[in-house]
């Protein structure tokens, strides 16, 4: 069936330097790609998301490149501050758009 | 506050109880869903309901029960549940069942299956 693989599983990030996480996906058909954040004690909430007819999107220091080809996209946050420490969740359209399935999460530790 | 609240936070319960998860959302969303969230497991999405209608129930157990009685009101109703059901549990909504637009969760409910 369709799914979304996404790595690392953890990631640990000097403050001020780039974090990137990548996911890839089986549904050559999937054309909406979110990016979700979740928080301690929180649900996840979206940050950015991307569709199938744009390669790269950006959003002050997040951004979201999507190769179709290769069937791979990633989150690139610049800059990292300590309140970018949370769990984040790539997602992929399924089904002709009908829903979408999460990768497994990253969880991405800012050290001071 | 994203607009979509869960009650209760956490809940504790025996296998032979009965309980309920209830949310609520004024956005004026269409769709809400119950989504699984396990340790070291992806999001699973478990029911969605589109204009209070049941369109989507993701394979699960018939110890999980959902009921939506209106576009705000979600309900999860919990019997002789099994302790690997312990997990959060998300409400969420969205404009539209369709899988391209956003999603807004709840805070979820941290259930402890006993």
């Amino acid at each position: 069936g369709e799914n979304v693989e996404q790595h690392p599983s953890t990631l640990s990030v000097q403050e001020g330097d780039s974090a990137v996480i990548k996911c890839t996906y089986s549904d050559s058909a999937s054309n909406y790609f979110p990016w979700y954040k979740q928080e301690l004690g929180k649900g996840p909430q979206l940050i950015i998301d991307i569709r199938s007819n744009v390669g790269e999107k950006k959003d002050q220091r997040i951004a979201v490149t999507l190769n179709k080809t290769a069937k791979h996209f990633s989150l690139h946050i610049t800059e990292t501050q300590p309140e970018d420490s949370a769990v984040y969740f790539c997602a992929a359209s399924i089904q002709g758009g009908d829903k979408i399935i999460f990768g497994k999460g990253t969880r991405l530790h800012i050290l001071p | 506050e994203t607009g979509v609240t869960q009650t209760p936070r956490h809940l504790v319960m025996g296998m032979t109880n009965k309980k309920s998860l209830k949310c609520e959302q004024h956005l004026g969303h269409n769709a809400m869903y119950w989504y699984k969230q396990s340790a070291k497991k992806p999001l699973e999405l478990m029911f969605v309901y589109n204009f209070k209608e049941q369109t989507e129930n993701n394979s699960v157990p018939s110890r999980f029960s959902p009921e939506c009685p209106n576009s705000s009101h979600l309900f999860l109703h919990l019997h002789t549940l099994q302790p690997e059901d312990s997990a959060l549990y998300f409400c969420a909504s969205s404009p539209t069942s369709s899988g391209d637009t956003e999603a807004f969760f709840g805070q979820g409910t941290r259930l402890t299956v006993v």
